[in-house]
Parts: structure tokens; sequence; C-alpha cells
């Protein structure tokens, strides 16, 4: 079955980076791309970019260019996502979400979610 | 960016009873040349990833109860469970994915009347 395992709660000062990865089983990972999206505490999804699965070529949205990073290790099926200059509004859980099978844009699978906390 | 409102904010329904949520987006995500809506349902429980409901706005996924239906096209869409049970207490969302930035509405959040 699919599965999706993120890496475990994080907890940075602001102006740091952290890096989330995704280990993802139970199908062909160079056959979808990887999406993220993020959910402030309390708040509603905001996606934040994707990396297709065959050129590793990320797309991201506007509000994070320049500081995500989205990056994929095809040798052992897990997707990372890199966030520097952290503020507190960072503060949220990062999700990473499969793309859908019969086209681009939605999530079919998702991962536990990855908490990150930025305070100093 | 496509601008997804959903109404209510919060519901309260019986058990057994219809639930109605609806979606409007700030332009069509209907694409002419394949006539489908790129439009999607999620659900999400507390303290739980999201979990896909529907896509092309009625196309249910796989496992889901058929008491969930999604209907709707061009900017209006709505998402109803028709016999409320009690696992359906939960936050829901529709997002568009007719082109990035994908964006979702604000969630509703469905309660037990």
């Amino acid at each position: 079955q699919v599965q999706l395992v993120q890496s475990g709660a994080e907890v940075r000062k602001p102006g740091a980076s952290v890096k989330v990865s995704c280990k993802a089983s139970g199908y062909t990972f160079t056959g979808y791309y990887m999406h993220w999206v993020r959910q402030a505490p309390g708040q509603g999804l905001e996606w934040m970019g994707w990396i297709n699965h065959k050129s590793a070529v990320p797309n991201y949205a506007q509000k994070f260019q320049g500081r995500v990073t989205m990056t994929r290790d095809t040798s052992i099926s897990t997707a990372y996502m890199e966030l520097s200059s952290l503020r507190s509004d960072d503060t949220a859980v990062y999700y990473c979400a499969r793309d859908g099978p019969t086209t681009g844009g939605y999530f079919d699978y998702w991962g536990q979610g990855t908490l990150v906390t930025v305070s100093s | 960016d496509i601008v997804m409102t959903q109404s209510p904010e919060s519901l309260a329904v019986s058990l057994g009873e219809r639930a109605t949520i609806n979606c409007k987006s700030s332009q069509s995500v209907l694409y002419s040349s394949n006539n489908k809506n790129y439009l999607a349902w999620y659900q999400q429980k507390p303290g739980q990833p999201p979990k896909l409901l529907i896509h092309w706005a009625s196309t249910r996924e796989s496992g889901v109860p058929d008491r969930f239906s999604g209907s709707g096209s061009g900017t209006d869409f709505t998402l109803t469970i028709s016999s409320l049970q009690a696992e359906d207490v939960a936050v829901y969302y529709c997002q568009q994915f007719y082109g990035p930035p994908f964006t979702f509405g604000q969630g509703t959040k469905l309660e037990i009347k």
C-alpha cells in the first residue's frame, strides 16, 4: 500500500533553516509528482510547490520563491523540502502529498505531517 | 491566483440528516478541452492529514462511502453528505487544481447537532 512517512518534529530559531524528508513506499516513486502543503495551527491548507517526478524540476508557489528548495533522491524514494530564513509565522505542520494519478494538482496520499516550530 | 470560498464556515447537522457544503471559485475551473472541472474535496479529522474524497468535482475515490457526493460546474460546487454519520465530524476543504498555484477553500467545520 502507498505510504508517505515524514521525518519528526523540529524546533528552529528565527532565521534558521529546516529540512523535512518524506519517504515513499508502495508505488513507483518516479511515477508521480510530489507536492508540499502546509497548515498553520488552527488554520487552513496552503500549497507550497511540487517537484517533477521525471525531471526533478520544482515549481514553487510565488509566496515561497527564494526561501524553499524541493529535492528528491530516487535511490531511496525520498523527497525533501527545505525552508530557509524561518519566521514565527512559518510555524506549521508540513505535509508531503502525492500527485493524483489521473492528472496533476490534486493529492491522493498524504504523509503524516511534520510539525515545525519557529521560536526564539 | 484562484480564490476558493466555502460556505458556511461551520455547520451542525443531526445524525442521519443531510449536510451540504458549498464552494465557489473566483474563476471557472472547467477545462473546455475535456469538459472536466478541476475541483477536489478533502476531509480532515483532528490530528490527521487530509483525506481525498472526490476529484473532478464528482468522482468519488475508492473506499469513500457513497453517502458522499460532489456536484457543480464552472465556479459553483457542492459536497453533500446524504445521511450524516458520527464519523463524518471533520473539517472539509475544497481545492482547485485548474492551475498552479493550487488553492484551497478556508474549510468548513462539520459537527453533530
